[in-house]
Formats: structure tokens, C-alpha cells, sequence
């Protein structure tokens, strides 16, 4: 069965914590992607990578960055933590951007900044 | 670019009654259309999807969905619905043309009484 894991469930930070969100996936997929869920505002998508050590912005970067050294790895991080950036995020992967592939995600990480 | 409009944000049923959830869209390229489910406190999972052929598309669960190309829309059916679709529901969409931006509806929650 796929599988796409998220270290931490649930974490509350203080204000200008550095936090890192990990992400790991079992199907080979070339692609991971990072999103934020929100109520009435659906997942937008921060970051997204399609190889190791690539990446691309997606449309709200500003305040977090993201790493994948390794191809079933995909990190977020939030430089210094804001309450703003209280939200659930969920981490997800697919095959190569063609061809309408199904994206699978993980279970999300709930994170309170305070 | 594209975008997706989930019609309604919350939408009360009765168990065994029909549902529709609406979902339109609006894209200057072809695209491939999806469904996706969040039961509470998870991921979203894949529901079913249109890719091309027929405009009618099965998925779990006894959901179907019909693609109008004419009215760009997509609307999520199932003819009776139980307790346990109770859930979030997100409509997607993924240009044909290749690349990796799937864009999501804002979700809409169903809610079925007994």
C-alpha cells in the first residue's frame, strides 16, 4: 500500500522557532509537494520538488523553505515560526507531472505557533 | 491559468438521500479533473478522476461524477449517501499540458444526519 509519512502529528512552537516538518515516501515518486490547508481557503501549495535537490515556489513561499537531499525525503521549514503561520500542513507526492497522475498525501501535521 | 469553484462550502444531508456537490472551473488549456476525499483528522485521498473517454466517471464509495466540457463543470453524485461520507470533499484540476500545478477548490463539507 503507498504510503506518504509526516514525522509529527501535532506540534506547538513559540514565536521565532525554527521548525522543521519531515516528510517521507515509499513509492518512488519523483515529485513532493508541501501544502497548507486552511478553512475556506482549500490547500495552497508552498513548494514542490521533481528531482533531489530541485525545487520550485508555489504560491505562498514567503516565510518557509524546503529540502530534499534524498528522493523519498522532503523537509519544510519554517525560518522563525509565526502565529500566522498556524495552520495544518500536509505533505504529499505523485509520479511525473503527466498524465494526470493521482497525488497522494499524507495524514498532515497540525501546527500552533504561540 | 486555472481555477476551481467549489459551489458550496457546506451542504446538510440525510443519510440514504441523493447528494450533489458542485464543483466548476474555468482553464485556457485542456485539463485533467479530480475528487478528492478528507475524513476528519487525515489526508486527502483520491476519490476519482477524468483523464478522457467517457464523461462519466465511477470512483469509491459509490460516487460517480459527470464532465460537462461545455459548462466546465464536474459535480460529484452519489444516489444515497451514509454516515460515514461525512467529510470534506475537494474538487481539482491539472492542466494537460504537463507541469505540476494541481489547483484545488476551497472543499466542500458534507454532512450526513441520520
Amino acid at each position: 500500500d503507498v504510503k506518504v509519512t509526516q514525522s509529527s502529528r501535532y506540534l506547538v512552537k513559540r514565536t521565532g522557532e525554527k521548525v522543521f516538518l519531515e516528510c517521507v515516501q515509499d513509492m518512488d515518486h519523483e515529485n513532493m509537494f508541501w501544502y497548507r490547508q486552511d478553512p475556506g481557503l482549500g490547500l495552497r501549495l508552498i513548494y514542490f520538488s521533481y528531482d533531489v535537490k530541485m525545487k520550485e515556489k508555489g504560491d505562498i513561499p514567503e516565510g518557509y523553505s524546503v529540502s530534499r537531499e534524498k528522493k523519498e525525503r522532503f523537509s519544510l521549514i519554517l525560518e522563525s515560526a509565526s502565529t500566522n503561520q498556524t495552520s495544518m500542513y500536509l505533505c504529499a507526492s505523485s509520479l511525473t507531472g503527466r498524465f494526470g497522475n493521482t497525488i497522494y498525501f499524507g495524514e498532515g501535521s497540525w501546527l500552533t505557533v504561540v | 491559468a486555472q481555477s476551481v469553484t467549489q459551489l458550496d462550502s457546506q451542504v446538510p444531508v440525510f443519510e440514504e438521500a441523493p447528494v450533489e456537490l458542485r464543483c466548476n472551473y474555468s482553464s485556457s488549456v485542456s485539463v485533467y479533473l479530480f475528487w478528492y476525499v478528507q475524513y476528519p483528522n487525515q489526508g486527502l485521498q483520491l476519490l476519482l478522476k477524468y483523464l478522457s473517454g467517457s464523461t462519466l466517471v465511477k470512483g469509491i464509495n459509490g460516487f460517480e461524477a459527470e464532465f460537462n466540457k461545455s459548462q466546465t463543470s464536474f459535480h460529484l453524485r452519489k444516489p444515497s449517501v451514509h454516515i460515514s461520507d461525512t467529510a470534506e470533499y475537494f474538487c481539482a484540476v491539472t492542466p494537460n499540458t504537463g507541469g505540476f500545478k494541481t489547483i484545488f477548490g476551497a472543499g466542500t463539507r458534507l454532512f450526513v444526519k441520520a
